[in-house]
């Protein structure tokens, strides 16, 4: 069972910041937070992940709480290409890692002009 | 990121036959590949993970023999949907996971939709 809980959708004017919230309660010291999205007929792709740290890159900014049990991910300025459905997913992370990408419902965003 | 394809990008069959797609890893050697499969407006349900040269693990409910799964090279895995009837039509993506500096990371396909009549 996937272990995050997320709005089932959200919108987002074009230009604008789009904030998507996910919790994770249950999230143990050594799972990663990791955002994928998937637009429409096409595979998921990889945004951001983060342990406890604030990460940002060229696509997105993943903001994690002190207690790790919430997190969002920032699009600084949201287009229409980036509405999709976003998915938070928590997983441990290493070498040999046996853990399994599990997707939940995500949030789909959908973003307009 | 990795490239990750699968071949075809959308087959249309006739239910009873037998259909095969292919899970390339195109620039990275896979430690392990996973299948995926997506009904409409619904999520990704992991069915299967392969290492190469040994027997793929199913998921709870995934019949084994219906999706039969083919490991033969660190770059290549298969999945042949047997017998294939209606209720198979779905989509289906595959994902390789690769060393990258301490860690391994997850790419994904971009998807194979399956019809069948």
């Amino acid at each position: 069972d996937a272990k995050t809980t997320q709005p089932p959708s959200m919108d987002c004017a074009e230009g604008r910041a789009a904030n998507l919230p996910c919790n994770h309660s249950t999230i143990s010291g050594n799972e990663y937070v990791y955002w994928y999205r998937q637009i429409h007929s096409q595979g998921p792709q990889y945004i951001i992940h983060g342990l406890k740290n604030n990460e940002t890159n060229e696509m997105a900014s993943l903001i994690i709480t002190e207690d790790r049990k919430s997190s969002t991910l920032i699009l600084p300025h949201a287009t229409l290409r980036d509405t999709a459905v976003y998915y938070c997913i928590v997983l441990l992370r290493g070498y040999y890692n046996t853990d399994k990408l599990i997707f939940g419902t995500g949030t789909r965003l959908q973003v307009f002009p | 990121g990795a490239v990750v394809s699968q071949h075809p990008s959308r087959v249309i069959c006739k239910s009873g036959t037998s259909v095969k797609i292919e899970c390339r890893s195109l620039d990275f050697q896979a430690t392990t590949m996973f299948w995926y499969r997506q009904f409409p407006k619904q999520s990704l349900m992991l069915m299967a993970t392969s290492n190469e040269g040994s027997k793929a693990t199913y998921e709870q409910g995934v019949e084994k023999d219906k999706f039969l799964i083919n490991h033969a090279s660190l770059t290549l895995s298969t999945l042949t949907v047997t017998s294939a009837h209606p209720e198979d039509s779905s989509f289906y993506i595959c994902s390789a996971r690769v060393r990258q500096g301490a860690s391994d990371e997850q790419f994904f396909g971009p998807g194979t939709r399956l019809t069948v009549l």
